[in-house]
């Protein structure tokens, strides 16, 4: 079976400066990777997602994240955040399979301070 | 396009009710899946259903349970409630071909069990 660890469960940073939020998994076979973001109140909205090819992936909103394999590690990065940045993230995996069930990280609250 | 609607938006229950949720599923897809959101963890896969059919099962017991119509509108019920069942519960659909690898989330039923 996969899992997902998310290594901070919060992350405070100030206005401007860049985050990188840590996101490790493990599975004995291929998986896919998706980090969605959560506003209060809301549903998950997915920021990006790595299937195959480039390890550097692009999103929505400035996001990247980058595939390492022999790190099993999916870390998402923002060169400079924004206050409506603040939110939780979560890390999620599914197996490269028909079913595409996600197994998610237990996520990270980001904090954006002025 | 219409995204993933779910209603009620909120809803409390008393241990030992029933309860039923509904998903409108994004137009176009036939797949939908549930996941159950416990406040402060991330979301846990519940079960799928692809054209009417449960095709996937997360560690739920049997009173959880689900329908998707030929609308492919699905609905979760859960009998005999327990205090832990109190989460949002969200419900996340996705297509065929080239966008069934990603999930679109609705905004999720905050479910509360006095």
């Amino acid at each position: 079976a996969q899992s997902v660890t998310q290594l901070d469960s919060q992350v405070p940073v100030f206005e401007e400066a860049p985050v990188e939020l840590r996101c490790n998994y493990s599975s004995s076979v291929s998986v896919y990777l998706f980090w969605y973001v959560q506003y209060p109140n809301q549903g998950l909205q997915l920021l990006l997602k790595y299937l195959s090819g480039s390890t550097l992936v692009k999103g929505i909103n400035g996001f990247e994240a980058e595939f390492n394999k022999s790190q099993t590690s999916f870390h998402l990065r923002k060169p400079s955040v924004h206050i409506s940045d603040t939110a939780e993230y979560f890390c999620a995996v599914s197996l490269d399979t028909g079913r595409r069930a996600l197994t998610f990280g237990s996520g990270t609250r980001l904090q954006v301070q002025p | 396009e219409t995204g993933v609607t779910q209603s009620p938006t909120h809803l409390i229950k008393t241990r030992g009710q029933q309860v039923t949720l509904r998903c409108s599923s994004q137009s176009g897809h036939n797949t939908v899946s549930w996941y159950q959101q416990a406040l402060g963890q991330g979301p846990q896969f519940i079960f799928q259903y692809y054209r009417e059919e449960e095709n996937g099962r997360g560690n739920f017991p049997p009173r959880f349970s689900g329908l998707q119509f030929p609308n492919y509108s699905s609905e979760l019920n859960v009998n005999a409630l327990e205090l832990d069942d109190s989460a949002l519960y969200l419900c996340a659909s996705r297509g065929t071909a080239g966008g069934r690898n990603e999930q679109f989330f609705g905004p999720g039923t905050r479910l509360t069990v006095l």
